[in-house]
């Protein structure tokens, strides 16, 4: 049973444009969630984090928006980049401290120049 | 440099010739964790260890073992290799109870076991 969900394999963008990335999660323990980037041929890189507490985290182009009610986060990039062509994945951690990092399959974004 | 470095990034194998994939990490960091990545299932956690000499299974277990001797160091270990654990490993650590900074992760190994 998937607990967290990325229904878009992939997403084409143009350059300059905004890129929205989703995911969705069925485990209501779930408190804090990431989203990490993979390059091919590279392990995955920490991107963005936001905690159940809060709404919104913004770090320069990335910003991560969480909807509790509906289970749902998003990733905004904006402006899109061609180097922001990657994999993305979200993940997310339950309460406990087990640090244990469920991931969704994964969303390919190409961002066309 | 703060880094998760696995060796070696690239293994063929035979079925059922054991294989020892070693993860080091020079961040001093308590949790470590194995990833499989594999088309279509995104990445799944094989085990984890959160100290020296805890581990634990993740959620794909069976034909891997895992040992925690050392903080730094936690070796994937196929005792009996099967053409189902062809895939694309891959190690992790965090600080422990340290969520604002996520995993690191190493570059990955891709094994192929024919």
């Amino acid at each position: 049973d998937q607990q967290v969900k990325q229904n878009s394999p992939s997403l084409s963008v143009q350059e300059g444009r905004i890129s929205i990335l989703n995911c969705d999660y069925t485990n209501s323990m779930f408190d804090y969630f990431l989203w990490y980037k993979k390059y091919p041929a590279e392990g995955p890189t920490f991107l963005i984090s936001i905690s159940s507490i809060k709404d919104k985290n913004e770090d320069g182009r990335f910003t991560v928006f969480l909807n509790k009610s509906a289970k749902h986060l998003s990733l905004h990039i904006v402006p899109s980049q061609p180097g922001d062509s990657a994999v993305y994945f979200c993940a997310a951690a339950a309460q406990g401290g087990s640090e244990k990092l469920v991931f969704g399959k994964g969303t390919k974004l190409t961002v066309n120049p | 440099e703060a880094q998760v470095t696995q060796n070696p990034r690239y293994l063929i194998t035979v079925t059922g010739k054991k294989l020892t994939v070693t993860c080091s990490q020079n961040m001093n960091h308590e949790y470590m964790s194995w990833y499989r990545q594999d088309p279509g299932l995104g990445l799944r956690q094989i085990y984890y260890s959160m100290n020296v000499e805890v581990t634990d299974k993740g959620d794909v277990p069976e034909g891997y073992k895992v040992s925690r001797k050392e903080k730094r160091n936690f070796p994937l270990i196929l005792e009996s290799p099967s053409p189902n654990q062809t895939s694309l490993y891959f190690c992790a650590s965090s600080p422990y109870l340290d969520r604002g900074y996520g995993y690191t992760f190493g570059s990955g190994t891709r094994l192929t076991v024919v």
